[in-house]
């Protein structure tokens, strides 16, 4: 069973703050990392991609990614109210089938 | 990306009754897949939808339940039939354009209420 795991939260951060999510993976063999925001009542959004050991950054956004231990994070940098979401990550299989496995997502509230 | 129209975006529906939603892109795409998601809960795959073929179905999911076409490659519909309470729940479309563990795009999302 290939399992994504994401503290529910939420994670409350001030306005400004760095906001720090986190999720693990468990198929040792997955090659592509993903980050998506979705709001309430709306689909998720691709965000950020990452396939490679080591940091991406994107604006406010920087992905992590540690395949030895098996954990990507996001870093979002001086959070806005507007970053208040769900954000999911999301792992693809190996084996040939690249099906996305998601996390059950982390909620972000940033506070004024 | 991809530009994806997903229909209807909601509609209430008679239990026993059942419901085809519809998934258009602009583009061809090789990936199409058709996600469920509860209140409150992440993405569960229903199924990959498989141009000319079967789609390829989830432990859970069953194609007497939940039928899919897929013509094309740049559309799908999603049938949930028979339905119960139980159905009641968001339905999203989701395309890669590659199989290659490139990043999927998502439909708006259909919300589906059964009463």
């Amino acid at each position: 069973q290939k399992e994504v795991e994401q503290n529910s939260g939420p994670l409350s951060v001030p306005e400004g703050a760095i906001a720090s999510l986190n999720c693990t993976y468990s198929d040792r063999g997955s090659q592509s990392f993903f980050w998506y925001r979705q709001y309430s009542g709306k689909s998720p959004e691709l965000i950020m991609s990452i396939y490679s050991n080591g940091d991406k950054e994107d604006g406010r956004f920087t992905a992590q990614l540690n395949k030895a231990s098996q954990y990507v994070s996001l870093l979002i940098r001086d959070s806005q109210p507007s970053d208040s979401a769900t954000y999911l990550c999301a792992v693809n299989s190996s084996g040939g089938s690249y099906i996305p496995t998601f996390g059950r997502g982390t909620s972000l509230i940033v506070h004024p | 990306s991809a530009v994806i129209s997903q229909k209807p975006s909601r509609d209430i529906c008679q239990r026993g009754t059942s419901l085809t939603i519809q998934c258009q892109v602009d583009s061809q795409v090789t990936m199409m897949f058709w996600y469920r998601q509860q209140p409150g809960q992440s993405l569960t795959l229903i199924a990959t939808a498989n141009q000319g073929s079967e789609a390829t179905y989830e432990s859970g999911f069953v194609i007497d339940k939940f039928p899919i076409s897929r013509p094309n490659l740049t559309f799908s519909t999603l049938t949930v039939s028979n339905m119960s309470p139980e159905d009641s729940s968001i339905y999203l479309c989701s395309v890669a354009k590659t199989a290659l563990g490139t990043e999927a795009f998502f439909g708006q999302g259909t919300r589906l209420t059964v009463v």
